[in-house]
């Protein structure tokens, strides 16, 4: 199984903050210049929603303030101005293989 | 518009069968490229992969239940089914059911999730 590692598991910010959230897979996730990696959003309560596909491409109706990048086995998830209805846990997922794996979530909390 | 819609049992005994539906609008499982997936999160933990059934029947299960799920479509109710045998309290979960493009692959859908708890 591809192991997907976030750091940090938790951070503490503010409103109108920039931060990034990091994953790391445990081996390479490219293949055909596409790169299988997924960002996800989840509230309490609520299933998780699909934020960023294959690393960057931003899903429909998703704030552009919400950027991904990376390759290979590093992947960054970057809010730029941080709303309060952002704080939330973010998870990682690869598609690049099954099993399909998720990181094991960041929480983001209001300073 | 695309929906999914998780049923089955809330509460089941250690060692019974869970048996959880997905039924889903909007999309049909004969389309080329598509897929049906489960996933479940225990209470304050992360979020885990159990299996995917596509549109040309095949399949693939998590590894660490592979001897215990099985995973159905009806193509015609529009539905997948889950099969879990020999549950335990640590399956209790909320298990949820997402929509796959092969082609982009992601859970761009999700059903809104169900609790199941596993307890005698």
């Amino acid at each position: 199984d591809i192991q997907m590692t976030q750091s940090p598991s938790s951070l503490f910010a503010s409103v109108g903050d920039r931060v990034t959230i990091t994953c790391r897979a445990s081996e390479s996730i490219n293949s055909y210049l596409k790169t299988y990696l997924n960002w996800y959003q989840q509230k309490p309560g609520k299933a998780p929603k699909l934020l960023i596909y294959a690393t960057s491409n931003l899903q429909s109706g998703v704030p552009s303030r919400f950027s991904g990048g990376g390759s290979g086995t590093d992947f960054t998830l970057t809010i730029s101005s941080l709303q309060p209805e952002d704080f939330a846990t973010y998870y990682c997922q690869q598609s690049y293989t099954t099993p399909r794996t998720f990181g094991q979530g960041t929480k983001l909390e209001i300073k | 518009q695309i929906t999914l819609k998780e049923s089955g049992p809330t509460l089941v005994k250690p060692t019974q069968t869970l048996t959880l539906t997905c039924t889903f609008s909007g999309f049909s499982l004969s389309t080329s490229g598509l897929g049906v997936a489960w996933i479940r999160q225990p209470p304050g933990k992360a979020l885990e992969w159990l299996a995917v059934i596509y549109w040309d029947d095949d399949w693939r299960y998590s590894p660490s239940l592979k001897s215990r799920v099985t995973i159905t479509k009806d193509t015609s109710k529009n539905q997948v089914v889950l099969t879990i045998t020999d549950m335990d309290p640590v399956d209790t979960a909320t298990y949820y059911c997402a929509h796959e493009d092969y082609g982009a692959p992601s859970f761009d859908y999700w059903g809104q999730g169900t609790l199941v708890t596993v307890s005698s």
